[in-house]
């Protein structure tokens, strides 16, 4: 079956690193997201992961991905009150035109 | 370059009438796919066009129904409104044509509530 899981809340202080774990079900997913949305906005695509790797750096952003337990974790480096926001993991099972099936989301709240 | 871009920005509508969202795509792109987003919620795939054609669906009722046309724009319409299709209703677009080169971008969304 199809289904992502994700923790819904996470605190942080400002400049400290935030860690947003996910799981995901379809070992044939081929495309892994981590998306952004501020409130009352759309969604903005952080990064994406293909499934033959297992570290993606971007700044202040890293994705690892563990494809053997189905994990994927988003790293964000000294994090900023910029940063807070509802993170969304996301996969596609075959082609990155596919369906989007997206976890719940994370709300990353930063602590001054 | 346009980004994909959706009107109305909110939309109030009652129980049993009837509505209709618009998408443009991004600029290159051909295929466009709405996902409803309900409160607190992640995304949901409601169903995607390419070619003027449904080619994926997703759980939705046909109260769901969708149109693109030859410019690669897409309307979304949704019949005998009810309380639960409150929701912002997102479109992202993509190009197939492009051999799975780019990845999907949402537009800002359209937020619907139903009284």
């Amino acid at each position: 079956g199809e289904d992502v899981e994700q923790s819904l809340f996470l605190s942080v202080r400002e400049g400290d690193s935030s860690v947003i774990n996910c799981t995901y079900t379809d070992s044939s997913s081929t495309y892994l997201y981590w998306y952004k949305q501020e409130p009352g906005a759309g969604l903005q695509l952080l990064t994406y992961i293909f499934s033959n790797m297992d570290m993606k750096q971007d700044q202040r952003l890293t994705v690892l991905l563990n494809k053997k337990d189905k994990h994927l974790s988003l790293r964000i480096a000294d994090t900023q009150t910029g940063d807070s926001a509802i993170y969304f993991c996301a996969e596609t099972p075959m082609n990155r035109d596919d369906k989007i099936i997206f976890g719940k989301g994370t709300r990353l709240h930063i602590l001054p | 370059d346009a980004g994909v871009t959706q009107s109305p920005t909110h939309l109030i509508k009652t129980r049993g009438q009837q509505v209709t969202l618009r998408c443009s795509p991004k600029s290159g792109h051909d295929t466009v796919s709405w996902y409803q987003q309900a409160l607190g919620q992640g995304p949901q795939f409601i169903f995607q066009y390419y070619e003027e054609e449904e080619r994926q669906r997703g759980n939705f009722p046909d109260r769901f129904s969708g149109h693109q046309f030859p410019n690669y724009s897409s309307e979304l319409n949704v019949n005998a409104l009810w309380l639960g299709d409150s929701a912002l209703y997102l479109c992202a677009s993509s190009s197939v044509t492009s051999g799975n080169t780019d990845t999907q971008y949402f537009g800002p969304g359209t937020r619907l509530t139903v009284l």
